[in-house]
């Protein structure tokens, strides 16, 4: 397919223990984005990746969350030690980081933790 | 402070009716770029429309147009013929620069809920 893919599409973990969530970009998207949308906080940045640079981190919420992208395409968000309040949707989005600067977003990660 | 503000947290249309979602937004960057998007029950986010802070015209996208008031500092989505396949979350977002060679995040509203009606 064309549009960015996240996968699992739905993760149930119990508190505690570590996830990892993925997401594929559009083919030749430098820009690569993660967002939570949650009841309570409505959308928010996490992390974006452009190219070789050094990735914005400043909207990580904990130590606990990371990320990387290898090879500048495939992401995974890794989330250590899980809790309840990491509940939420994880979307993923990549951008050619020109002009428009577009974000696409893929259909998400939802995340529950018992 | 709120940099992206969306008063109306649900609204009802009747289908084939013109609708405006409201958006106004806080910036002192003279550099930007204002998205909207759909967010039907699926969860997935679709994009609509874009306005860049030095676009002298409205956007247009079939039948999605943008009123862009700069000196109020609004970005009004405004859909026409609505349709019964319109019935989803929409929001509103900002990015603050201009966009070309580099990344940046979007802000977002917290979303209007329209419903179309038959």
């Amino acid at each position: 397919g064309a549009g960015v893919s996240q996968s699992p599409s739905n993760k149930v973990t119990e508190k505690g223990k570590d996830v990892e969530l993925r997401c594929d970009p559009i083919s030749g998207h430098t820009a690569l984005y993660w967002y939570r949308q949650s009841l309570g906080q409505g959308l928010e940045f996490l992390i974006y990746f452009q190219g070789n640079s050094a990735p914005d981190k400043s909207g990580l919420p904990s130590d606990r969350f990371s990320a990387e992208r290898t090879g500048g395409s495939v992401s995974t968000l890794t989330i250590q030690r899980t809790q309840q309040e990491d509940s939420a949707v994880y979307l993923c989005a990549s951008s050619l980081a020109w002009r428009k600067n577009i974000q696409y977003f893929g259909a998400g990660t939802r995340l529950s933790v018992l | 402070a709120q940099k992206i503000t969306q008063t109306q947290p649900g609204m009802f249309v009747q289908e084939k009716e013109a609708v405006t979602l409201d958006c106004t937004y806080d910036t002192s960057d003279p550099s930007y770029g204002l998205f909207w998007y759909k967010q039907p029950s699926s969860g997935e986010m679709i994009f609509l429309i874009y306005q860049g802070s030095y676009d002298q015209q409205n956007a247009t996208e079939g039948r999605y147009s943008l009123n862009f008031q700069k000196a109020r500092k609004s970005a009004n989505l405004v859909i026409s013929a609505s349709q019964l396949g319109d019935s989803a979350m929409y929001f509103c977002a900002m990015r603050e620069g201009s966009g070309a060679g580099t990344a940046s995040k979007l802000t977002f509203g917290t979303g209007t809920r329209l419903q179309v009606t038959l």
